[in-house]
């Protein structure tokens, strides 16, 4: 069974940095990629990217480039996504996700339970 | 970037009504769209990709469809359960985009 469990919310202040994480299970994790999604307090959806473990190749949204790292842990299938400086706005739930970058079947198809973020003074 | 404009941003219809969601991408992107329904307070859940494959175990009063860069999500005999917010997503061109979302009520 394919499995992606994130790691626990977070309460940090802004300024702090965070990196929080998406191990998964149950398929070849080095053949697919692992896309991250934000999800802002009462509003939608957002890609924020993806990266291909396999080799570390990594896509931002453009809203997203230079305020996240994304990288990937080959060696225990884990995903992560950090920030060196958070504020207010990065506030949301994340949520990470299986991605099949040139093909149909895969894409989103496993979810993590999400990872919920809050920035506070 | 692709923008995918999706309508209605909400829609309110009875039990056993029919509801039909729209995105419109702003190029080609050929079939490669998914839709994905959130139940209020849940993760996120894949309905259908390549635009129009429906998601095993999805029931089937849920359908989709492509017409050029128009995709539709159609719910036949809406039920409560079906009390969700919708989305499309395009993954032709990175970077990947989301419709805005259309919000079902009943």
């Amino acid at each position: 069974e394919v499995q992606l469990v994130q790691s626990g919310p977070e309460v940090k202040k802004p300024g702090e940095s965070l990196r929080i994480s998406c191990q998964s299970s149950g398929y070849n994790y080095i053949k697919y990629w692992i896309a991250w999604v934000r999800q802002m307090p009462g509003k939608g959806l957002e890609w924020v990217g993806v990266i291909y473990p396999g080799d570390g190749d990594t896509r931002y949204g453009p809203a997203f480039q230079g305020q996240v790292t994304m990288s990937a842990d080959k060696s225990r299938d884990t995903a992560f996504l950090q920030w060196s400086s958070l504020t207010a706005s990065d506030t949301a739930m994340y949520y990470c996700a299986r991605a099949d970058g040139s093909g149909f079947s895969f894409q989103f198809d496993s979810w993590g339970q999400g990872t919920l973020v809050a920035v506070s003074s | 970037d692709i923008q995918m404009t999706q309508s209605p941003s909400a829609v309110s219809a009875s039990v056993g009504d029919r509801v039909t969601i729209t995105c419109r991408a702003s190029q080609g992107i050929s079939n490669y769209l998914v839709w994905f329904q959130q139940q209020p307070g849940k993760v996120p859940k894949r309905l259908v990709y390549a635009a129009s494959s429906l998601q095993g175990g999805v029931p089937s009063r849920f359908s989709a469809s492509r017409s050029g860069t128009e995709f539709t999500l159609t719910i036949n005999s809406l039920q409560p359960e079906d009390v969700a917010t919708y989305y499309c997503l395009q993954h032709d061109t990175f970077p990947w985009t989301f419709g805005q979302g259309t919000r079902v009520e009943i």
